[in-house]
């Protein structure tokens, strides 16, 4: 069965540094979504993103927040100058708009900020 | 407008007991309704999801109910399981765009 698949699963930087989250989205699969959920919390949407540009996106991402599909299987997130905040998991997903609305998750990335 | 809100926050139940769950939107442009289960340290899984035009669905031993009217809908488990011990989300799209998430329910099934 197709998966949505992500790298790292877990990411320690520092404060300050830039990181960069991947995923594999399902490879038929047309819309790519990132969200995020901090500890205890519950899941919320970052952004969205379909034929190489955004098409909604969050107040909480900002500009220190880049998407990027560099080529035609990986999804990108880029945190600039990561902050103490965007500590969190970051879950990736996808769906195939126009025969479903179902997103599927990967197994998301826990960034740590220290 | 954009919130779901979903109760209660925890639950504790008996194994073969059927706990709810309960969710309440405002956006009356929200068409589909999934709910995930998600396990410490994993990604949310869909498991049954609903359109407004349906007033319930089942799938094993997962069902939706859903009243329009009201802007409501719930989770039903049936027969529950200690494997069913989760965080459940409800969530609620508009046309398929992104996700708004309820604010999780703790479910611990007891042997």
């Amino acid at each position: 069965e197709p998966e949505v698949t992500q790298t790292p699963s877990h990411q320690v930087t520092q404060m300050g540094q830039e990181v960069i989250l991947r995923c594999v989205p399902i490879s038929n699969h047309l819309y790519f979504y990132w969200y995020r959920q901090i500890l205890g919390q519950k899941v919320e949407f970052l952004v969205s993103f379909y034929n190489n540009e955004i098409s909604e996106k969050s107040e909480i991402f900002d500009d220190q927040f880049s998407v990027e599909r560099p080529d035609g299987s990986n999804f990108t997130l880029k945190i600039r100058s990561t902050k103490l905040e965007d500590s969190a998991m970051y879950f990736c997903a996808s769906n195939n708009r126009g025969q479903t609305y179902e997103q599927y998750f990967g197994p998301g990335t826990r960034l740590t900020v220290t | 407008q954009q919130q779901v809100k979903q109760s209660p926050q925890s639950l504790i139940v008996q194994k073969g007991g059927i706990p709810i769950i309960n969710c309440a939107y405002e956006n009356t442009a929200f068409d589909y309704f999934p709910w995930y289960q998600q396990f410490p340290g994993k990604g949310p899984a869909l498991l049954i999801a609903i359109r407004p035009d349906v007033s319930e669905k089942k799938e094993g031993r997962f069902t939706i109910s859903f009243n329009k009217s009201a802007k409501q809908f719930s989770l039903h488990i049936m027969d529950s399981q200690p494997g069913d011990s989760a965080t459940y989300f409800c969530a609620a799209t508009a046309a398929g765009n992104k996700l708004t998430f309820g604010g999780g329910t703790r479910v611990l099934v007891k042997p």
